[in-house]
């Protein structure tokens, strides 16, 4: 099973700002494979970016993907009041499995 | 407007049992994978089985196997979720969510999601 393991596990920054998330696999991603998901408090989750740096649908392209094999990376460019959020990065190029999450809590 | 409805959920006792119901609309229900991922109070999301768009494939996660049975009526366009033996770490929400590309099956995101139901395992 691929281990997916988000870093850091908070961040704290202002709106404005730029964050940039990590998720780190503990074997290379197929085919990148490699999703990241939002959720809100008491939302289900959203699908950001699918194939590791392809938008889904309606996503501003503030939000943007990138990486292979072992290292992604999620960047919002400059952070809006409803990006604070939790984050989950998800691999379905083996099996199927989540991140642990990053907070992205207002500084 | 693409929506799923879970339903199903509630308070059940340790060895218990238990089917959650997802409900499709606004899309060809029969031409996608679906999937369960659950999510305890406070906790990160984690995957829990799928199937294939004719039922024909199915998956679990470890944790699950041997005790949930993943399955589909696409002439109801519902999903289900039969949860058996559940114990305390079982208790989550639980969330349907539909695999992005037509016809595949764990080649894809999951692109539209239930709000979810909540399980509750306690004596």
């Amino acid at each position: 099973e691929i281990v997916l393991t988000q870093s850091p596990g908070t961040l704290c920054l202002s709106p404005g700002e730029r964050a940039t998330l990590s998720c780190r696999a503990s074997q290379s991603v197929p085919s990148s494979y490699l999703a990241w998901y939002q959720q809100s408090p008491g939302q289900a989750p959203r699908l950001l970016i699918y194939g590791a740096s392809s938008r889904a649908t309606g996503i501003p392209d503030r939000f943007s993907g990138s990486g292979s094999g072992t290292e992604f990376t999620l960047t919002i460019s400059r952070l809006e009041p409803e990006d604070f959020a939790v984050y989950y990065c998800q691999q379905y190029g083996s099996s199927l499995t989540f991140g642990g999450g990053t907070k992205v809590e207002i500084k | 407007e693409v929506q799923l409805l879970e339903s199903g959920g509630g308070l059940v006792q340790p060895g218990g049992s238990l089917r959650l119901s997802c409900a499709a609309s606004g899309f060809t229900f029969s031409q996608y994978a679906m999937h369960w991922v659950r999510q305890a109070p406070g906790k990160g999301l984690q995957y829990v089985s799928g199937i294939s768009s004719n039922g024909g494939s199915t998956h679990y996660a470890n944790s699950v196997k041997g005790r949930f049975t993943i399955s589909r009526d696409n002439s109801k366009t519902t999903l289900y979720l039969q949860m058996g033996s559940l114990r305390a770490d079982d208790m989550a929400f639980y969330y349907c969510a539909r695999e992005g590309l037509t016809y595949s099956f764990g080649a894809d995101a999951f692109d539209i999601w239930g709000q979810g139901t909540m399980v509750t395992v306690s004596s």
